[in-house]
């Protein structure tokens, strides 16, 4: 059974400072998900990312995976109030048609001015 | 732009009740599937459904049942409400697996059950 464990699950941090959420997952996945949520709303999508080594970045986010490690990181430079939020990540499991989403537990991010 | 919807925000049901929670997506995506969040659990997986009535078992079927009668229309159903089911209730749905392109997956805004 698949597991995703995800820390920290709470963050703090100041205006401008750099950090790295992690997501281990436990069996092989072929898709590693990052998800952002604001309070009240629903899941926004962050990245999709499919193969070892994969990289993608989007302003001061970016995420990586090593399917080797079974580690996807979600690395903040020179955060920004803005970027408060909860982050998830999510392993895709399952063949044929059954595929589905495993989540991590989330980690609640606050930046500080 | 394409959506799920979900038919309530918020819904307060007493103990014992039948509660119905609709998610409708427009996007004729195949694959759709129901989760419950709570704090420092993230979201758990109830059910999902691969195609017309069909239907899995998630982490946490317990308590719970599905219907997906037509293809972009999937129900949770609470056959008789517990307290330990209020939370926030997020459907999704995504296309079947091997579709060309980037298979994300759409959410809903959440459903807030409270039962009393």
């Amino acid at each position: 059974e698949l597991k995703v464990e995800q820390n920290p699950l709470f963050l703090s941090m100041q205006e401008g400072k750099n950090y790295t959420i992690y997501c281990n997952y436990s069996t092989t996945s072929d898709r590693l998900y990052w998800y952002r949520q604001d309070p009240g709303k629903s899941l926004e999508s962050l990245f999709v990312l499919l193969s070892n080594g994969a990289v993608k970045q989007e302003g001061r986010l970016m995420a990586s995976l090593d399917t080797k490690a079974r580690l996807s990181t979600l690395h903040i430079t020179a955060a920004v109030h803005d970027l408060s939020a909860t982050y998830f990540c999510a392993a895709r499991i399952g063949g044929g048609a059954t595929n589905k989403l495993i989540f991590g537990t989330g980690t609640l991010l606050a930046v500080q001015p | 732009d394409v959506k799920v919807t979900q038919s309530s925000r918020y819904l307060v049901k007493r103990t014992g009740e039948k509660v119905f929670l609709e998610c409708v997506q427009d996007m004729d995506h195949e694959n759709m599937f129901w989760y419950r969040q709570d704090p420092g659990l993230g979201l758990r997986l109830i059910y999902f459904s691969y195609d017309v009535k069909m239907k899995e078992k998630g982490d946490i079927p317990e308590g719970y049942s599905v219907s997906r009668e037509k293809k972009e229309r999937f129900s949770l159903i609470l056959e008789s409400a517990s307290t330990n089911q209020t939370s926030m209730y997020l459907c999704a749905s995504t296309v079947a697996p091997g579709t060309p392109g980037l298979s994300g997956y759409t959410f809903g805004s959440g459903t807030r059950l409270t039962v009393v």
